[in-house]
């Protein structure tokens, strides 16, 4: 079946620090891939996405990249922030026709950035 | 409009009490969908709605969960005799889908149940 893993939290990072959080994923065919974000108190945002092999997805100075090859699709981020404490969750949506469109996700790495 | 919209956004509720909670969707979108996040969890499907068509539900929603969306517009997701078990954060999204293709899915801010 469809599934998505990502490295546990929580992490913890320096401001300025270079941030990785690895996202694996099962399925068949070329699943559309994203990244959301969950601030403290507030509902799911959706960060980047990809939706084909080698796209790379950016905002906010966070990028991933969709590697069909590694069935990875890994977020960085140069420097980070305070504000960039959340908690990411991987999330993929399978393809093919006649699907729902339904998310599947991973379990979330939590951040936390000190100052 | 200013995104999805969920009400109430916290709900303390007793044991075996019935429970409602509303979702408003972005206007144009016309996919629906209701998930459960319990704490350090990823979101887990409950119910996906096209316009006003429940086409399916997952095999955690028990026969005391209820969703409707009878307009196509606001959904609502009732919890019957409510358990301990079920306190968790109720999400709502919706996107818009045609002939294969979809928006992303935009998110409401939950609403947290907790069960005493």
């Amino acid at each position: 079946g469809n599934s998505v893993t990502q490295m546990e939290g929580p992490v913890t990072l320096s401001e300025e620090a270079f941030l990785t959080i690895n996202c694996t994923y099962t399925a068949t065919g070329y699943p559309s891939l994203f990244w959301y974000v969950q601030y403290p108190g507030e509902g799911l945002q959706l960060l980047l996405k990809a939706t084909k092999a080698d796209d790379k997805g950016s905002n906010k100075g966070f990028e991933a990249t969709y590697r069909k090859e590694t069935t990875s699709f890994h977020l960085e981020k140069g420097s980070v922030q305070v504000s960039d404490s959340a908690v990411y969750f991987c999330a993929l949506i399978p393809s093919g026709a006649g699907n729902n469109r339904k998310l599947i996700w991973g379990l979330g790495t939590s951040l936390a950035v000190n100052p | 409009d200013t995104g999805v919209s969920q009400d109430p956004r916290h709900k303390i509720t007793k044991r075996g009490q019935n429970v409602t909670f509303r979702c408003d969707p972005i206007s144009e979108h016309n996919r629906l969908y209701w998930y459960r996040q319990t704490l350090g969890q990823g979101p887990e499907f409950l119910t996906y709605f096209q316009n006003e068509a429940q086409l399916e539900k997952s095999r955690l929603l028990s026969d005391r969960f209820s969703a409707e969306r009878p307009k196509g517009s606001f959904s609502t997701l009732e919890i019957q005799r409510t358990e301990q078990g079920d306190s968790a954060m109720y999400l709502c999204a919706s996107s818009f889908g045609r002939f294969g293709t979809s928006t992303e899915a935009f998110f409401g801010q939950g609403t947290r149940l907790t069960v005493v």
